[in-house]
């Protein structure tokens, strides 16, 4: 089954709000995890990436917090845009696969203004 | 700054039929990728690469091949093509190190098999 995943397919927010994209985890090895967005017709684009030697990494208007003790990952982003809607994965390294990574199913966040 | 260039964008081919899908990447990245993306789902990896000349099997390497020939390139072939491997795929690179480092995708070739 799926290593990674998310808690939501879909999340609705209003122009301005805060949004909260959940995710969790199986693999308690896992030592990186990182957000990506992806646009219709795109490839995914990195947006913060957190090691497990962290609790909270900041970017410019999203959050990352990592629970190790719950295996639970989420991404917040403030003030929402119309522009922030998109498709967002989660994903943590595979270890033993060298780099590669384990992708969630993935959360559709969309934007009303 | 041109990144991680899949060519082509699209293709349409019948079953049985063969093709290679081209990535290349301009960042000096040790580390290629073979991911492809159903509806709904995640990426899952195909095959990837630590360094020229080396390649490695993923999650789902079954009928498809691939060559790091040029340590900027990395091919994925289809020998046979069949309908369940219509789906869009992607190649993304990374730095050197040990997992840490973000990947870098390219936009993605959407491969119909009919």
């Amino acid at each position: 089954g799926e290593s990674v995943g998310l808690h939501l397919p879909t999340l609705s927010v209003q122009e301005g709000d805060n949004s909260i994209i959940n995710c969790a985890y199986s693999n308690s090895a896992s030592d990186y995890f990182i957000w990506y967005k992806q646009e219709s017709g795109k490839g995914p684009q990195f947006i913060i990436d957190i090691r497990s030697n962290m609790d909270k990494r900041q970017g410019q208007r999203v959050t990352v917090l990592l629970n190790k003790t719950v295996k639970h990952l989420s991404l917040q982003i403030a003030a929402t845009q119309p522009g922030d809607s998109a498709v967002y994965f989660c994903a943590e390294n595979m270890r033993q696969a060298g780099t590669a990574l384990i992708f969630g199913k993935g959360t559709t966040l969309s934007v009303s203004s | 700054n041109a990144g991680v260039t899949q060519t082509p964008k699209f293709r349409v081919l019948k079953t049985g039929q063969s093709m290679t899908l081209l990535c290349a990447q301009d960042m000096n990245h040790e580390y290629m990728y073979w991911y492809r993306q159903d509806p709904g789902m995640g990426l899952r990896l195909i095959h990837y690469s630590v360094g020229e000349g080396t390649t490695a099997k993923g999650e789902v390497p079954d009928g498809y091949n691939v060559s790091r020939l040029k340590k900027q390139n990395f091919l994925l072939g289809l020998e046979s093509a069949a309908p369940s491997q219509t789906s869009v795929y992607f190649c993304a690179s990374s730095t050197q190190g040990r997992g840490n480092q973000p990947q870098h995708f390219g936009d993605g070739t959407r491969l119909s098999i009919l």
